[in-house]
């Protein structure tokens, strides 16, 4: 069974602190992984990975994939308040292309 | 920016009631998702939807459940007869190719008394 596991389930930490959370995943005929933020409501997307070793950066987050050992984290630095949310990761597999989720990490900022 | 819109943003309906939720898909996108997220869990696949017809369903997508792009427009989630376990917040998603990210709209929380 396709899976993906993401660690810590939640974090709490200070701002201007640097975080890293991961995404671990076991599936058939994968695609591609990606990240995305959910604070109140609909998930949005932060980075999308299909090859190992490519950093993608955006701001103070950065994102790799290692598809040897079937993982991506995502780092964040320098966070702030309004970093706080969940932190989704997902992958795309081959056969229909929907996305198989992780439970999530929840990030708490503190001022 | 183009977005996904979603309607209702939020039903409540007594059990045993059908419900229809309609997402607007941007423009250029041919692939359709419906995910659901019950409160506190992980969000799940339903269905995707592409040219017409389901590409795939997880099993939480029984015949209960059925999609439809009525005018070309629209993508409908319609649950027959809802069940106390159906509330949760439905996503629908979207995406040009499956090599490009899918895009969420913002939801539709729906609430089964």
């Amino acid at each position: 069974e396709d899976k993906v596991v993401q660690s810590p389930l939640s974090l709490v930490v200070h701002e201007g602190d640097t975080v890293t959370l991961n995404c671990s995943y076991e599936v058939t005929n994968f695609r591609s992984l990606l990240w995305y933020k959910q604070e109140k409501k609909a998930p949005t997307f932060l980075f999308m990975l299909t090859s190992s070793g490519i950093e993608k950066k955006s701001g103070r987050l950065s994102s790799i994939l290692d598809k040897k050992e079937l993982f991506s984290i995502l780092n964040i630095t320098a966070t702030q308040t309004g970093d706080s949310a969940v932190y989704l990761c997902a992958v795309v597999v081959d056969s229909n292309y929907q996305l198989i989720w992780g439970a999530g990490t929840k990030l708490i900022i503190k001022p | 920016e183009p977005e996904v819109t979603q309607t209702p943003s939020h039903q409540v309906t007594q059990m045993g009631q059908e419900v229809i939720l309609r997402c607007v898909p941007i423009s250029n996108h041919l692939y359709f998702y419906w995910y659901r997220q019950i409160l506190g869990q992980k969000v799940e696949f339903l269905v995707s939807f592409y040219n017409n017809e389901i590409s795939e369903k997880s099993e939480i997508f029984d015949d209960q459940f059925s999609v439809e792009r009525p005018d070309g427009s629209n993508f409908t989630l319609k649950i027959r007869s809802t069940k106390l376990e159906d509330s949760a917040m439905y996503f629908c998603a979207t995406t040009r190719d499956t090599a490009f990210e899918q895009y969420f709209g913002p939801g539709t929380r729906l609430t089964v008394t």
